[in-house]
């Protein structure tokens, strides 16, 4: 099935730092989706791309559909200790009997250090 | 966005306890979905619906069963918990592609 690769696994970073992680596939996707989760929480929806080249801005976050469309790109510039969090990318399953369902990354776990 | 709820955040029970975690959406989403996920772990697609009657398993195989009889409420009941059921579901409904996450249920059997 499709599998998508997220990376890195974690981030331990100063405060104000950039924040750079993606996520690629060996299969195409047609939205590509960033949610981040707080601990104890559910994952919430940050930035959903839905075509190819596509670059789109949320704050201070920027997320990139990548032209191959096999990969995409989150970016979170000037870390502040509240992005703390796991941070995963997610993409819709090609259809037929998975249509609807959506794979997910592994994640990746980010640490902010005031 | 969507507006959904999740009960009991949080429930310790005994092992062989019946239970039923709550799910509901006020945005009259017609897809949800059930997940399991072990702290800072992958989500595991455990159950979704496609509408009004229409159930089916997931990804990982679970013990626990679901039902769809109103669109708005999507429960999971678990005949007879054990401690291997010590673990975080989330509750999600989608419109079209994005799902939308409740805040979960964090269980311990113990």
């Amino acid at each position: 099935g499709q599998q998508l690769n997220q990376s890195p696994q974690s981030m331990f970073i100063q405060e104000g730092e950039d924040v750079s992680m993606n996520c690629t596939s060996s299969s195409i996707f047609n939205t590509w989706l960033w949610y981040k989760q707080d601990p104890g929480e559910g994952p919430v929806l940050l930035i959903a791309l839905y075509k190819a080249g596509e670059l789109t801005s949320n704050g201070r976050l920027t997320a990139q559909f990548g032209i191959t469309r096999k990969d995409s790109f989150l970016n979170i510039s000037a870390s502040i200790p509240s992005d703390v969090g796991i941070y995963f990318c997610a993409g819709p399953h090609a259809g037929g009997t998975s249509y609807g369902k959506l794979t997910f990354g592994q994640g990746t776990i980010l640490t902010v250090h005031p | 966005e969507a507006d959904i709820y999740q009960t009991p955040r949080y429930l310790v029970i005994g092992t062989g306890k019946k239970i039923t975690l709550e799910c509901s959406q006020t945005m009259g989403h017609d897809k949800m979905y059930w997940y399991q996920q072990d702290p800072g772990m992958e989500l595991h697609l455990i159950h979704y619906s496609y509408g009004v009657n229409s159930t089916e398993k997931g990804d990982l195989s679970s013990e626990s069963t679901v039902s769809r009889i109103r669109t708005e409420h999507f429960p999971l009941t678990l005949e007879s918990a054990r401690p291997s059921h010590t673990s975080q579901y989330l509750c999600a409904s989608s419109p079209r592609v994005e799902q939308y996450f409740g805040p979960g249920t964090r269980l311990t059997v113990t």
